[in-house]
């Protein structure tokens, strides 16, 4: 079945740039999602990407995408505090339409 | 648009006892999704539908019921509460290959 492994912690100084990993089981997944949850909220989302694309920029969030390894990752530059929450993975496929979600990645950012 | 409203936001439950958690959606989307986050983990897809009077079983939907008589509401039946269903859920929804929107959870706790 479907599979969402992602590293629970990263810590990062304020100002440097945080790389979160991710790495999916389906190979027929069609898009790839990151969403970004604050203590005691919901999940927002923050970026996601097509699986015929390699990269997407959108401001401070870069995503890239390398089909082959099944591996996703989110750098997120000038890691400011509000940064601080937890990153959720996720991968939706094509042959269903489950949305599977990995544990979430934990950034701590520090001073 | 209100986006998605889940209710209530909190509830203390006995062991037991039965309650059914409420969704709805105003953005005329085909899929929705509950999902149940246990503290320090990701979530696990309960149940899902794809559209009104298609429901499908998600990772974990033993003790939950879901009915989808609507394209707007999408409600979660807890039978007979159990401390293992201790969580907070969140449900979404999605048109097409969108993204999720998620409502803000319900924390429910079972005593």
């Amino acid at each position: 079945g479907e599979d969402v492994e992602q590293s629970l912690f990263l810590s990062v100084r304020e100002g440097d740039s945080s790389v979160i990993n991710c790495t999916y089981t389906d190979s027929s997944s069609t898009y790839l999602y990151w969403y970004k949850q604050e203590p005691g909220a919901g999940l927002q989302l923050l970026t996601y990407i097509f699986s015929n694309m390699d990269m997407k920029q959108d401001q401070r969030l870069t995503v890239l995408l390398n089909k082959k390894d099944k591996h996703l990752s989110l750098r997120i530059a000038d890691t400011q505090t509000g940064d601080s929450a937890i990153y959720f993975c996720a991968e939706t496929a094509n042959r269903d339409d489950k949305i599977i979600f990995g544990k979430g990645t934990r950034l701590h950012i520090l001073p | 648009n209100a986006g998605v409203t889940q209710t209530p936001k909190f509830r203390i439950l006995k062991i037991g006892q039965s309650m059914t958690l409420q969704c709805a959606q105003d953005m005329n989307h085909n899929y929705m999704y509950w999902y149940r986050q246990d503290p320090g983990m990701g979530l696990k897809l309960i149940y899902y539908s794809v559209g009104a009077g298609i429901t499908d079983k998600g990772e974990v939907p033993n003790g939950y019921n879901v009915s989808r008589s609507t394209t707007e509401d999408f409600p979660l039946r807890l039978e007979l509460a159990a401390p293992s269903q201790t969580s907070v859920y969140f449900c979404a929804s999605r048109y097409g290959n969108s993204p999720l929107h998620f409502g803000n959870g319900t924390r429910l706790t079972v005593t």
